[in-house]
């Protein structure tokens, strides 16, 4: 019973280096997420995918891009690192079921460091 | 556009003392929902509650209750006789009727023996 899994759970890049931050759900969820949490800001939607094939910016997408390959991965990349995203990402599904949206379940997080 | 906010950026208590969070939210949307989560020590996000824009029932579980008033746009958490397993952060969390959650900047609540 996974439930989201993350991978890596830790990871050190050097600036303008890229890196693809993955995430793989096992609940048939439709809507996948992909959040930064950095310290006093909370969490911050990048990008979301409502279902298989589609994609759509959150609040601060730039600097990444997202694949939804299945229903079941959605992955994160960073074509070239900045110090900026130095970050815990988390990753985040959910379904809309018929009482409204479901919660969010989320991975463990991925704790990013970018020197 | 949707905003949440949590005033409170670090709460401390004893512990068996009552706290309560406050979660105030902003939104021109009529549907809407509201979610309260916690992230302890470890880092995970653990969910608590969700609650729809047509559902203003307080709700009660166990030591956490929930006071949801769209009168002020607010949507607190109170734990009664709080321990120190109750230490986190706690964030409130607004989801429109579409995929785009809007998180507080959470509130971080130390309960001391």
């Amino acid at each position: 019973n996974a439930g989201v899994t993350q991978t890596p759970k830790f990871q050190v890049l050097k600036t303008g280096q890229s890196m693809t931050l993955q995430c793989a759900q096992d609940m048939n969820h439709n809507s996948m997420y992909w959040y930064r949490q950095d310290p006093g800001m909370g969490l911050r939607l990048i990008y979301y995918s409502a279902s298989e094939g589609t994609t759509d910016k959150g609040e601060v997408p730039n600097g990444y891009n997202v694949s939804r390959l299945n229903k079941r991965e959605f992955s994160l990349r960073l074509e070239s690192a900045a110090p900026s995203q130095t970050s815990v990402y988390f990753c985040a599904s959910s379904v809309l079921d018929a009482d409204g949206r479901e919660p969010q379940h989320f991975g463990d997080g991925t704790r990013l460091s970018i020197l | 556009a949707q905003k949440v906010t949590q005033a409170q950026t670090e709460i401390s208590v004893v512990e068996k003392e009552d706290v309560t969070l406050d979660c105030v939210y902003e939104t021109r949307d009529t549907t809407y929902y509201l979610f309260w989560y916690k992230q302890p020590p470890s880092g995970e996000l653990v969910f608590l509650i969700r609650r729809n824009s047509f559902d203003e029932q307080n709700e009660i579980s166990g030591r956490y209750s929930w006071n949801f008033q769209k009168s002020t746009s607010s949507f607190n958490f109170t734990i009664t006789a709080s321990q120190v397993v109750d230490s986190a952060v706690y964030f409130c969390a607004l989801n429109r009727d579409n995929n785009d959650m809007r998180f507080g900047a959470g509130t971080r609540l130390t309960v001391k023996p």
